[in-house]
């Protein structure tokens, strides 16, 4: 079945630098979904990809399709302490099952 | 509030019990899934129905089953409960299939 990998699992950031965490998908995707999941929170949708190369911003994030449709990347620049968080990618197959990658945990250190 | 309503919040159960988790859609959403967030197990799809229909299913345990009802609800029955089935407990729901999802702020079960 598909299998969604992110990594890094864990991100500890200096406030002010940049980070990226990257999703490989073991099969092509017909979307890729970005989700934040703040401490004790839940999942909040960021934004979606579905073309082959697709690049989209968000003031300071920065998310990449790949153009073989199996990889994807969020860029955040200038990381700020509203940026910690679980960020999710979550692929979705053919027929719309969406498979959420592990997440990547960020900490922000001011 | 994000428009999907899950209740209730907090869930207190001893094992061998029987619990029904609840869930509202956002307002003309037909599509609704759940999902188990469990600390070393990520976000793990259970279910999904469509406007009343089963649509797809993913590692659901069979002491687990759900519904969707005619206005929309859905209901998440968990059974023979086990402490490792202590986790979160996510609906999410969406106006199109594959489209993001809206999720609710989640149960929290604890089995003791």
């Amino acid at each position: 079945g598909q299998q969604v990998m992110q990594i890094p699992q864990y991100q500890h950031v200096q406030e002010g630098e940049d980070f990226t965490t990257y999703c490989n998908s073991s099969t092509t995707l017909s979307n890729i979904q970005w989700y934040k999941q703040r401490p004790g929170g839940h999942p909040v949708f960021l934004i979606q990809l579905v073309k082959s190369g697709e690049v989209k911003k968000q003031k300071r994030l920065t998310f990449q399709f790949g153009e073989a449709k199996k990889n994807s990347s969020l860029h955040i620049t200038a990381t700020q302490t509203t940026d910690v968080g679980t960020y999710f990618c979550a692929g979705a197959s053919n027929d719309y099952k969406l498979s959420f990658g592990a997440g990547t945990t960020v900490t922000v250190r001011a | 509030d994000s428009g999907v309503t899950q209740t209730p919040k907090h869930l207190i159960t001893a094992t061998g019990q029987r619990v029904t988790l609840r869930c509202s859609p956002r307002s003309g959403d037909l599509s609704v899934y759940w999902y188990q967030q469990s600390l070393d197990q990520g976000l793990q799809f259970l279910i999904h129905y469509y406007n009343g229909e089963e649509r797809a299913k993913g590692n659901i345990l069979e002491r687990f089953s759900a519904q969707q009802f005619p206005d929309l609800h859905s209901e998440l029955n968990l059974s023979s409960l086990e402490l490792g089935d202590s986790a979160l407990y996510f609906c999410a729901s969406s106006v199109v299939v594959g489209r993001g999802y809206t999720f609710g702020s989640g149960t929290r079960l604890t089995v003791v």
